[in-house]
């Protein structure tokens, strides 16, 4: 079964750290994986997108890292402001071939505050 | 423009009454997805279109679901009869050309069923 597993549930951090989300997953076969920003009472919003054969990709101050042969990935924050608090969300997509479409798989999410 | 658009923003209404929320995609967008998303499940995908024609529901709960599209603008997500374990935020989400292409999301509608 196609799974998504995002650590920690929670994050709080000061203002100006830097922190690691991670995500760790068991889809295949897979085609890529996004991550997405959710505010509060927020739509989510796609900050990556990473395939099997990107190991980094970098939005600003914040850092996705894909390691595709142990499944994991992470994001990294750097100098960490109050607008990064919200719930980050893991999303990987997998190619059916029997059924010739796509599947999601979505993680709950890490929820991060940022504090003065 | 706008950005997916959804209506109402905030529902509440009471166990067995028929519920129905709206979803404007971004123009140009192929694809629409309505999502459901609780603190205990996260975001689920209830079904998607494209080009208005129903692709994979196999997200969608029960019969008390259903969703149409009748044209490249809009779409709804009915529930008849509600209950209160559908309470949840819904959100409607557009893309240019697939489920795994990046997905625009709406603000979502909450939903309170008591």
């Amino acid at each position: 079964k196609n799974q998504v597993e995002q650590s920690p549930q929670s994050l709080i951090i000061l203002e100006g750290k830097n922190c690691t989300l991670q995500c760790n997953y068991t889809v295949s076969p897979f085609s890529n994986l996004r991550w997405y920003k959710q505010d509060t009472g927020r739509g989510p919003v796609s900050l990556t997108i990473m395939t099997f054969s990107e190991n980094t990709k970098s939005n600003g101050r914040y850092t996705a890292t894909l390691d595709a042969d142990t499944k994991q990935s992470s994001l990294h924050i750097t100098a960490s402001q109050l607008s990064d608090s919200a719930s980050y969300i893991c999303v990987v997509s997998a190619y059916d071939s029997g059924a010739g479409s796509y599947q999601l798989t979505f993680g709950k999410g890490t929820k991060l505050s940022v504090i003065p | 423009d706008a950005g997916v658009i959804q209506s109402p923003r905030h529902e509440v209404t009471e166990m067995g009454q028929e519920v129905t929320l709206r979803c404007k995609p971004i123009s140009g967008h192929d694809y629409l997805f309505w999502y459901r998303q609780t603190m205990m499940r996260g975001l689920e995908l209830l079904i998607y279109f494209n080009n208005n024609v129903p692709i994979d529901d196999s997200g969608m709960p029960e019969d008390r679901f259903s969703a149409k599209m009748p044209n490249a603008s809009f779409s709804t997500l009915k529930i008849q009869p509600s209950e209160p374990r559908d309470s949840a935020v819904y959100f409607c989400a557009s893309s240019i050309s697939g489920l795994q292409e990046t997905q625009y999301f709406g603000p979502g509608t909450r939903l309170l069923v008591l």
